[in-house]
């Protein structure tokens, strides 16, 4: 696609349940990023998948949280158990290698209540 | 470990005015440099992308220059705007690392 799509949009859950995030990058771009963005906080890193590389997962703060890349494509992070704590931007970008620029999408706004 | 600086966090002028924001990084060995905008709530807006064998690059009343032995970037904003208000962020690639490092932004607010 044209841009990087993500979805839901806005999210709204209860403690305890979980949910699933999905990211569509750019097509062709091999690297995709997650991100979570607190309110009036900094980006903080999650996780990167890089082709067919295993995944770095350092950023992901617990065990409740896991993503995959299926087919070199879409990716759906996902967080089970939700805590309040986990409310925050979920950001998602893509790109072709170190060289090439991040494009980021919109995001989807988790509120866990 | 790259470490990526924005001075100054804040910023306030009166429509007009030229905006001057400042990136440094501590690993000068960086594939490029990218710019962002981030309005409250949303997502990230690219503006400006250097590549490491560019000094600067320009799009409409934007300019960014690079210089990559001082560990710097300056993002220049031309008669700003209240439209312009938002957060600026500078992020680099990694070199051996997977991590984009990003700044910590600078607040920008352009009164009309």
């Amino acid at each position: 696609g044209a841009g990087v799509s993500q979805s839901p949009s806005n999210k709204v859950t209860e403690k305890g349940k979980d949910v699933e995030l999905r990211c569509d990058p750019i097509s062709g771009h091999t690297a995709l990023y997650w991100y979570r963005q607190s309110l009036g906080q900094g980006l903080e890193f999650l996780i990167y998948f890089q082709g067919n590389s295993a995944p770095d997962k350092s950023g992901l703060p617990s065990d409740r949280f896991s993503a995959e890349r299926t087919g070199g494509s879409v990716s759906t992070l996902t967080i089970q158990r939700t805590q309040q704590e986990d409310s925050a931007v979920y950001l998602c970008a893509s790109s072709s290698g170190p060289g090439g620029g991040y494009t980021f999408g919109s995001g989807t706004r988790l509120t866990v209540v | 470990k790259q470490e990526v600086t924005q001075i100054p966090a804040a910023l306030s002028v009166p429509e007009g005015e030229n905006l001057v924001l400042n990136c440094s990084f501590t690993d000068s060995a960086i594939y490029n440099l990218q710019w962002f905008r981030q309005d409250p709530g949303k997502g990230l807006t690219s503006l400006l992308l250097i590549q490491s064998s560019q000094r600067e690059q320009t799009s409409g009343r934007l300019n960014a220059s690079l210089d990559k032995s001082s560990g710097r970037s300056t993002l220049y904003i031309a008669a700003s705007q209240p439209g312009d208000s938002a957060t600026y962020l500078c992020a680099v690639p990694p070199g051996a690392g997977n991590k984009l490092t990003f700044g910590g932004g600078t607040r920008v607010l352009v009164k009309p």
